[in-house]
């Protein structure tokens, strides 16, 4: 089905410990983004991509690495990770809709990661 | 630098009754495009509407209508007759028509429609 395939879907992890969070795309949309949500505070950006081999900081960046070696793949990595990390993680991708702008961009979300950690 | 406030943390109906749910936006780009989320207990995110900023008018579709005003920007939602499906998480979001053309979310509604 074509969509937004986030792995895994859920994760605990200790203090200190690393993983990685996969994003995978097959819509060939060139921008991606990774979320974070919280209680309280709505989605926030933590990273994004305008396309294969380029990658950029949101609001909150600390604490995160990525990378986007194939187009249609976003990954985002915690390398030691701490409980202020322990969130629900979106990735998303953006392409142009039709109509008038052309900035005229739809969203598609993937069904999210929740993140643990203790 | 982008905005957007949801003042409404959480807000309680019964059902049939109808709800609005507020939304103002901060932006100095001239084009820009407001988008409405909604989030149920399952936790997707489920895509509702995207207005332009060069397109005012109204929206109704079914049971939900947008108001969109640039003079006081604000794109409140309004849900007429609520049902219990329609207890959710609701989000309100902008982006720009420039750059890395991200969402820029708000804090989100809490709506809880009792039966």
């Amino acid at each position: 089905n074509a969509g937004v395939t986030q792995t895994p879907k859920f994760r605990v992890l200790k203090t200190g410990q690393s993983m990685t969070l996969l994003c995978a795309q097959d819509m060939n949309h060139e921008y991606m983004y990774w979320y974070r949500q919280d209680p309280g505070m709505g989605l926030r950006l933590i990273h994004y991509s305008v396309g294969e081999g380029t990658t950029a900081k949101g609001e909150v960046p600390d604490g995160y690495n990525v990378s986007r070696l194939k187009k249609q793949n976003f990954l985002l990595g915690l390398e030691s990770a701490a409980p202020s990390q322990t969130s629900v993680y979106f990735c998303a991708s953006s392409y142009p809709s039709p109509g008038t702008g052309t900035g005229n961009y739809g969203y598609t979300f993937g069904s999210g990661t929740r993140l643990t950690v203790v | 630098a982008q905005k957007v406030t949801q003042a409404q943390t959480e807000i309680s109906v019964v059902e049939k009754e109808d709800v609005t749910l507020d939304c103002v936006y901060e932006t100095r780009d001239t084009t820009y495009y407001l988008f409405w989320y909604k989030q149920p207990p399952s936790g997707e995110l489920v895509f509702l509407i995207r207005r332009n900023s060069f397109d005012e008018q109204n929206e109704i579709s079914g049971r939900y209508s947008w108001n969109f005003q640039k003079s006081t920007s604000s794109f409140n939602f309004t849900i007429t007759a609520s049902q219990v499906v329609d207890s959710a998480v609701y989000f309100c979001a902008l982006n720009l028509d420039t750059g890395r053309r991200a969402l820029t979310f708000g804090s989100g509604t809490r709506l809880q429609v009792q039966p």
